[in-house]
């Protein structure tokens, strides 16, 4: 099993530009999320899916959009890329019965830079 | 809300030292808890968790032990490596809910 994979693991924007990130996974999972990491912040959500064809918002959606087309897959949108949105991005994935543990996996992250 | 606080880094030992880094919450309801590792350049793994209150939670010679009364779940280990090196996020999840992360915690080792 490869887990949790990201396309692309790095990619430079100018502003105003847009791009699609990817993520895949391949452990049947229900549920996929996406984070951003910035120095001292931590990860914070910005959306997340709990299963096919279904998204919400975490805590900062702003300026993204996602798409949960198929169960493996889940994609981040940025449609007119900002220079506050350079980071790192993770995507992660949990299997829905496994409720009491709440377990993410986590893919390798996408380092995007927005000149 | 769900919160997590963790001692800020960097945590900078030599090796076979002791080590601890501190993590508290706050949260409604009966949480999970969980300690995350970072690697340069990786994304995260589960270090340990823990489900209930009075779990301890242990991997790789890590541990941690879920205290309710104190809210907190303190990362422990008795003999650091330099490969331990890395930065550590602590994180709850409660129900189906997303989880909530520390800002994470670098800790350096040195030989």
């Amino acid at each position: 099993n490869a887990g949790v994979t990201q396309t692309p693991k790095f990619r430079v924007l100018k502003t105003g530009q847009s791009m699609t990130l990817l993520c895949a996974q391949d452990m049947n999972h229900e549920y996929m999320y996406w984070y951003r990491q910035d120095p001292g912040m931590g990860l914070r959500l910005i959306h997340y899916s709990v299963g096919e064809g279904t998204t919400a918002k975490g805590e900062v959606p702003d300026g993204y959009n996602v798409s949960r087309l198929k169960k493996q897959n889940f994609l981040l949108g940025l449609e007119s890329a900002a220079p506050s949105q350079t980071s790192v991005y993770f995507c992660a994935s949990r299997d829905a019965t496994r409720v009491t543990y709440n377990e993410q996996f986590f893919g390798p992250g996408t380092r995007l830079t927005v000149l | 809300g769900n919160s997590v606080t963790q001692m800020e880094g960097p945590v900078t030992l030599s090796e076979e030292a002791f080590l601890t880094i501190n993590c508290t919450y706050t949260a409604t309801g009966y949480p999970s808890l969980f300690w995350y590792v970072q690697y340069p350049g990786e994304g995260l793994q589960l270090l340990l968790k823990a489900t209930k209150a009075d779990d301890k939670g242990s991997n790789k010679g890590f541990e941690a032990t879920y205290r309710k009364e104190t809210t907190s779940f303190h990362l422990e280990k008795g003999s650091v490596q330099v490969s331990d090196s890395a930065v550590y996020f602590c994180a709850l999840g409660s129900g189906y809910s997303t989880l909530t992360f520390g800002k994470g915690t670098m800790l350096l080792v040195s030989p």
